[in-house]
């Protein structure tokens, strides 16, 4: 099955710990991009990535950081800098270009306890 | 600034039932217009794209329409069903390639 897995689904945190969220995707995507979710709000860009071993900050990457060592992955790992870290992580992934279809994975839902 | 409005922010209606949702944009210049479906606690699903010569596009009983004019598009709904309750997100891609996201309309649709 072609398609972009984020794992795990919900995840718990103590505060002032860091935690990783995976993002695989096997569409053979350059791009690939992580969104925050809270209630009541559009989608916020984190980072984003258009090719390997390179990515941008997004418009809220602080007490974030992500790394792109392989196509199909995309990681991020929320530290323990980011005050509010309670959320709904998306990542996504694209061909490059203008108006191609982002493919959404399911969704990490963060708890921080 | 580049924003994308939508409304109403929620919406409920009888099973059956037709109903339309907006998205009005600030995004300049424009490139094109994707509408999301998400239903609760999964990522969204591609529903229509539509470029600035388009007007309107079908996907089934999903029709949107975009007046690049008055910067406006919406989405209808024909006679609606259970699996139609889900948030209807709007986004506008600017000439740079970069992603505006609306904050979404939530559907509930009552049997």
């Amino acid at each position: 099955d072609g398609g972009i897995t984020q794992s795990p689904k919900y995840l718990f945190r103590k505060e002032g710990q860091n935690v990783t969220l995976s993002c695989e995707q096997n569409l053979n995507h350059d791009a690939m991009y992580w969104y925050r979710q809270d209630p009541g709000q559009g989608l916020r860009l984190i980072y984003y990535s258009q090719i390997v071993n390179d990515f941008q900050k997004g418009d809220i990457a602080e007490g974030y950081s992500v790394s792109r060592e392989k196509k199909e992955s995309f990681p991020l790992t929320v530290t323990s800098a980011q005050k509010n870290p309670t959320a709904f992580y998306l990542c996504a992934s694209s061909i490059q270009g203008s108006g191609t279809e982002a493919f959404f994975g399911q969704g990490t839902r963060l708890t921080v306890v | 600034k580049n924003q994308v409005e939508q409304s109403p922010q929620s919406l409920i209606i009888l099973e059956g039932k037709n109903c339309t949702l907006q998205c009005n944009y600030t995004v300049s210049p424009f490139s094109n217009l994707r509408w999301y479906k998400q239903d609760t606690g999964r990522g969204p699903v591609s529903l229509t794209i539509m470029t600035f010569s388009e007007n309107t596009k079908s996907n089934g009983r999903y029709t949107a329409t975009l007046d690049a004019d008055t910067k406006q598009s919406s989405l209808h709904i024909t006679a609606s069903q259970l699996s139609d309750s889900a948030s209807y997100i709007c986004v506008v891609y600017d000439s740079n390639y970069q992603l505006i996201w609306g904050a979404g309309t939530k559907l509930i649709i009552k049997p």
